[in-house]
């Protein structure tokens, strides 16, 4: 059981807006920040997002991340093919001192 | 270009000892830390701990704290996971990732480890 929650499975058709959520407490999103990863079938994890909203050089505006309170969540818009994925939220956590992830929510375009 | 190579696929038996590498090029290996990352299918991704390069200055997840060791040579631009007896509860995909700040903002491309007798 991960200590962020994240809803398993998720589903859009193509052009859709879909969010992911990831909940977690005041030891680790309600105090530090959130980072998003998007894991594409037989490949390493890659950053989607990071500092909760803050996209790296390369990743599309239709990807955006937000927190609030012990909670965050990572928005797609305009839903392609090749969103099918897993995503993943991150935080660091201050009672276990290390970094900790949800359990990966996979991303269906239908 | 900022890169992270692993070693390759390992297959051991339970009690084998085993170390796996991350080279890190294209950036200066020791002014980042290098975070390991479990994968497993029952259980997704699990931070293991990670290590400052430049001074060997080294954190474990209390998970993984006495499981494994994590070590580094910055003259080669290396660090290590390693395992002084696997277990078959040892058997997932391991990546590195170079720390930028507070996010991985770099991974190898994994090294796949399989213990079975």
């Amino acid at each position: 059981q991960s200590v962020l929650t994240q809803p398993p499975s998720a589903s859009g058709t193509p052009g859709q807006r879909v969010t992911i959520s990831c909940s977690g407490d005041s030891s680790n999103i309600g105090t530090n920040t959130v980072n998003w990863y998007q894991q594409l079938p037989g490949t390493a994890p890659k950053v989607l997002i990071h500092s909760n909203n803050q996209r790296p050089s390369g990743v599309p505006d239709r990807f955006s991340g937000s927190k609030s309170g012990t909670s965050a969540s990572l928005a797609i818009s305009g839903l392609q093919s090749e969103d099918e994925a897993d995503y993943y939220c991150a935080a660091w956590d201050d009672s276990l001192n290390g970094r900790v992830f949800g359990g990966g929510t996979k991303l269906t375009v239908l | 270009e900022v890169q992270l190579v692993q070693s390759g696929v390992e297959v051991k038996k339970p009690g084998e000892s085993l170390r796996i590498s991350c080279k890190g090029s294209g950036y200066s290996f020791s002014t980042h830390w290098i975070a390991w990352v479990r994968q497993t299918p029952g259980k997704g991704l699990e931070w293991m701990g990670v290590i400052h390069p430049g001074d060997a200055d080294t954190r474990y997840s209390p998970s993984f704290q006495g499981q494994v060791t994590i070590s580094a040579d910055k003259s080669i631009s290396t660090a290590y996971l390693q395992w002084t007896s696997l277990k078959a509860s040892d058997t997932a995909m391991y990546y590195c990732a170079r720390q930028d700040g507070d996010y991985e903002d770099f991974w190898g491309q994994g090294t796949l480890v399989t213990v079975s007798s």
